[in-house]
């Protein structure tokens, strides 16, 4: 089973949608969580770090159940600039990062 | 600037070829890792090291060697053992103490090919 689980998507979304991603993941001793936001061939760059409380950072809103294993990410009034693959990440307590496949999004004007 | 230096940006091997991928960082982290990226999947960690002279295996280690004889260097071989290496390559690093900073902070990418 993989460490960590997304929907690939695709999503298709017009400008101005929300959209949500969901993820999940396998080690229940996994520490930390973050999204992480990837162009086509450029390096993945963090988006947010996940806390248990959940959290907010402009249009972005990230919510950890650590009793679901589940990470979600809720974009709300999408850009064309949010177009990109969305990577959900787990770290556990060996200081391994481990990756989703990613979920492929593209805001159409 | 502080940052991740990998290199070169693309690269192209031969049949039997081992060729080496740079990765440098001045970010004074301790823990340094490669993953291996292949289109439309995510990435799969290949080596990581949280100290010098130390490094352990990821999922896919097989057909790679890496070294870290310096906090700031993390070199990976690509050997002729492995049969498909077309991929594209990342180098990150992490700081050990928990906090703000705890993420991982990516390179550029190198682009490998074989002839």
């Amino acid at each position: 089973r993989k460490e960590v689980e997304q929907d690939p998507g695709p999503f298709n979304v017009p400008e101005g949608a929300t959209v949500a991603f969901n993820c999940t993941y396998s080690n229940s001793a996994s520490q930390s969580f973050f999204w992480y936001r990837q162009d086509c061939r450029k390096e993945p760059k963090l988006l947010m770090s996940v806390y248990s409380s959940g959290n907010e950072d402009g249009r972005f809103t990230a919510q950890l159940n650590r009793a679901s294993q589940y990470i979600s990410l809720l974009i709300r009034d999408s850009k064309l600039s949010d177009s990109a693959t969305y990577l959900c990440v787990a770290r556990n307590t060996g200081n391994q990062f481990y990756f989703g496949t990613g979920t492929s999004l593209t805001v159409i004007p | 600037d502080g940052g991740i230096t990998q290199s070169p940006k693309y690269l192209f091997r031969k049949e039997g070829q081992n060729v080496t991928l740079s990765c440098e960082q001045n970010l004074n982290h301790d823990a340094m890792y490669w993953y291996r990226q292949d289109p439309g999947q995510g990435l799969r960690l290949i080596y990581y090291s949280q100290i010098v002279n130390d490094f352990q295996k990821g999922d896919i280690a097989e057909g790679y060697s890496v070294s870290r004889e310096k906090k700031e260097s993390f070199p990976l071989t690509v050997t002729s053992a492995q049969k498909n290496p077309t991929a594209f390559y990342l180098c990150a690093s992490s700081p050990l103490t928990r906090g703000t900073n705890e993420k991982l902070f990516f390179g550029s990418g190198t682009q490998l090919s074989v002839l």
